[in-house]
């Protein structure tokens, strides 16, 4: 079974701070994807990558960064958290195939709440 | 107009019924498609793969339908604990995946 790990469940913050959230998976995927979920917007994708050191901005990348030193790491960075960062993140990882192999396994989501 | 539009629902039936859900997406480029479930506060999970042939797992059915460009969700026989909310997935290319805002099913007794 793939499984994939985030650092926290839930997590309060200030604006202005520095956040850092943290992803691992342990089937040696290539591909890992930083989402955030909001209600009515429903699953938007920030940055994805793609293997070592590579990374991809997803559709919503403003005021993230992510950082990707190990295959089996993926860290996604608030540089200066903002309220309307306040979110669900949900961290996936993909092994790269097509049809049933090319599906994404989610973490278990990260509850940040920017005050 | 998003990528991917699902009727947000809710869609609420008895127990042992039949539902179907449909979804469309814009990107006639799409290369392959899902239906992922999620329970309230979970993470979202694959149910099924989605082939232009469709195909069955148990009571759930999907199709592809690529020249009007949607794909459909039949669930047979209801249980209570098929409430949850079930998301379209429409992967691009680059590696992308759009995601449906999902539509929302309660089953009651």
């Amino acid at each position: 079974d793939v499984k994939v790990t985030q650092s926290s469940r839930y997590l309060v913050k200030r604006t202005g701070e520095k956040v850092f959230l943290e992803c691992v998976q342990d089937m040696d995927h290539e591909n890992m994807f930083w989402y955030r979920q909001d209600p009515g917007l429903g699953l938007r994708l920030i940055y994805f990558s793609y293997d070592v050191k590579m990374k991809e901005k997803g559709d919503i990348p403003e005021g993230y960064s992510v950082s990707r030193e190990k295959k089996e790491r993926f860290s996604l960075i608030l540089e200066s958290a903002s309220t309307n960062q306040t979110s669900m993140y949900l961290c996936a990882s993909r092994s790269p195939g097509t049809g049933r192999t090319d599906t994404q396994y989610f973490g278990p989501g990260t509850r940040l709440t920017v005050l | 107009r998003k990528e991917v539009e699902q009727d947000p629902g809710p869609f609420n039936v008895p127990e042992g019924a039949t539902v179907a859900f449909n979804c469309t997406y814009s990107n006639s480029a799409s290369q392959s498609f899902f239906w992922y479930r999620q329970d309230c506060r979970k993470e979202p999970k694959l149910l099924m793969s989605v082939y232009s042939s469709g195909n069955e797992d148990g009571r759930f059915t999907a199709q592809l339908n690529r020249a009007s460009q949607y794909i459909s969700l039949l669930i047979r026989d209801s249980k209570l604990s098929d409430s949850a909310t079930y998301l379209c997935v429409v992967n691009r290319n680059a590696g992308k995946s759009t995601f449906g805002d999902g539509t929302t099913l309660t089953v009651k007794p």
